[in-house]
């Protein structure tokens, strides 16, 4: 079975620019999180997504938004890049999404490493 | 203050011995507690899940919950080097699949 697929791996902006990060969940799983991995902060929630709807949202600005289609498929999308905005970018899908004992018992992709110059 | 708190380590133990790792978190609402493993450039990787008080073990992991005291807490039993990693304690109180991480401590398994 096909582990979660995040494209691209690495990617260089600059500052201002925009970036689209994509990412293919586990086959039969419907939940897709964001999460951003930096050394200082950890990793913090950016948001999910299930059934082509937004069902939860971190602490980010508006210039971090995502979609996801309706093969489950996700994407995310940073404007108007900064600095801060380096980091390892984690997709995590779920075959759970509400409710019962098993969410968030996520599944990881490998991640797409934002720099920002 | 951090939601989820986790001693950063290095954490070292020998080969053979038992690791401890311990995690608070503040949100008395959690329902759903995690332990992931991150080996360095890697992503992380799910190894328990715990939903009530009480001990649960899977192989050579224990992992512990003590809602009224808010603490978490995993045991690796007979440490291998292979263990060496960050491990992250992770909280839901949202529902969903919104985890609140902890910072990781990282394991060093020496020989």
């Amino acid at each position: 079975k096909a582990g979660v697929t995040q494209t691209p791996r690495y990617l260089i902006k600059t500052r201002g620019q925009q970036v689209t990060l994509s990412c293919s969940p586990i086959s039969g799983h419907r939940s897709v999180s964001w999460y951003q991995q930096t050394p200082g902060q950890g990793l913090q929630f950016l948001f999910e997504y299930f059934s082509e709807t937004q069902r939860n949202k971190g602490n980010f600005p508006g210039r971090f938004s995502g979609r996801q289609f309706s093969n489950s498929r996700s994407e995310m999308n940073v404007s108007t890049l900064e600095l801060g905005d380096s980091a390892l970018y984690l997709c995590a899908s779920s075959l759970k999404t509400s409710g019962g004992s098993n969410t968030g018992e996520l599944f990881f992709g490998e991640g797409s490493r934002l720099t920002v110059l | 203050q951090k939601e989820v708190e986790q001693n950063s380590g290095p954490l070292s133990v020998p080969e053979g011995a038992i690791a401890s790792l311990n995690c608070t978190y503040s949100d008395r609402g959690s329902q759903s507690f995690f332990w992931y493993r991150q080996y360095s450039g890697k992503s992380p990787e799910l190894i328990m899940s715990i939903y009530s008080n009480g001990d649960k073990e899977d192989g050579r992991f224990t992992a512990q919950l003590n809602k009224a005291s808010q603490y978490v807490s995993l045991l690796i039993r007979d440490s291998q080097p292979s263990d060496s990693a960050t491990y992250l304690c992770a909280v839901n109180a949202g529902g969903g699949n919104k985890l609140t991480f902890g910072t990781g401590t990282q394991l060093k398994v020496e020989l």
